[in-house]
């Protein structure tokens, strides 16, 4: 079966302190996706990024960074100089590679930047 | 152009009422999805259809029923609505497996139904 935890259930942090969202996942495939989606107060989904199982380079997007480590099971984001638009509930996903399959979603981190 | 579209976007209800939400994509994607997300925000899938044929269909009352008239669209109907129906609905679609950004999947804006 597959599983996502995502063991911090809320985070509060000063505006421009970095800050990591830990994932952990389980699967037994050996061909998965890994996600994670940002919900802000507004109630929307919003990708942020899809890792593939094959792909364990880590990524960059400005303030984004992903850290995909095949080998703890683990694919945590990090925010560097956090802003309080970054404030809200964040979701790391896993999705095996079947037509229609659904994505099994960790219980989310409730992410709060002050100024 | 909003890619994925929902409505209505708030709906408030008595219980034993029956109600539909619709869902429309635009992005030209096979699947399409509705996952429920509860009032801890856990999110969980209901329903999959790929190209209109039903893939998934978890464990969810069958007062729950979706509807796919064609690509493009999933419609979710409840019948008898409960208290315990009151949740955000989310569709969301994806493109078929083998083309670019195979299994991401795109949400609509969802729909936040109370039943009184």
């Amino acid at each position: 079966a597959q599983k996502v935890t995502q063991a911090q259930t809320e985070i509060s942090v000063v505006e421009k302190e970095d800050v990591t969202l830990d994932c952990v996942y389980e699967t037994r495939d050996t061909t998965y996706y890994l996600f994670w989606y940002k919900q802000p107060p507004s109630g929307e989904l919003v990708f942020l990024i899809r890792r593939n199982s094959f792909d364990e380079q880590n990524e960059i997007s400005g303030r984004y960074s992903w850290n995909f480590q095949k080998s703890t099971s683990s694919f945590n984001f990090t925010i560097t100089a956090s802003q309080v638009v970054d404030s809200a509930v964040y979701f790391c996903a896993l999705s095996l590679n079947q037509a229609g399959t659904a994505l099994i979603f960790g219980k989310g981190t409730t992410l709060s930047v002050s100024s | 152009d909003t890619a994925v579209s929902q409505t209505p976007k708030y709906l408030v209800t008595q219980m034993g009422n029956d109600k539909s939400i619709k869902c429309e994509q635009n992005l030209g994607h096979d699947t399409m999805y509705w996952y429920k997300q509860d009032s801890k925000k856990f999110l969980k899938i209901m329903f999959s259809y790929n190209n209109k044929e039903l893939i998934i269909n978890e464990t969810v009352p069958n007062r729950f029923s979706p509807k796919s008239p064609d690509k493009a669209h999933l419609n979710l109907h409840i019948n008898s609505l409960e208290l315990g129906d009151s949740a955000v609905y989310f569709c969301a679609s994806s493109p078929a497996l083998g083309q670019g950004g195979q299994e991401t999947q795109y949400f609509g804006p969802g729909t936040r139904l109370l039943v009184l």
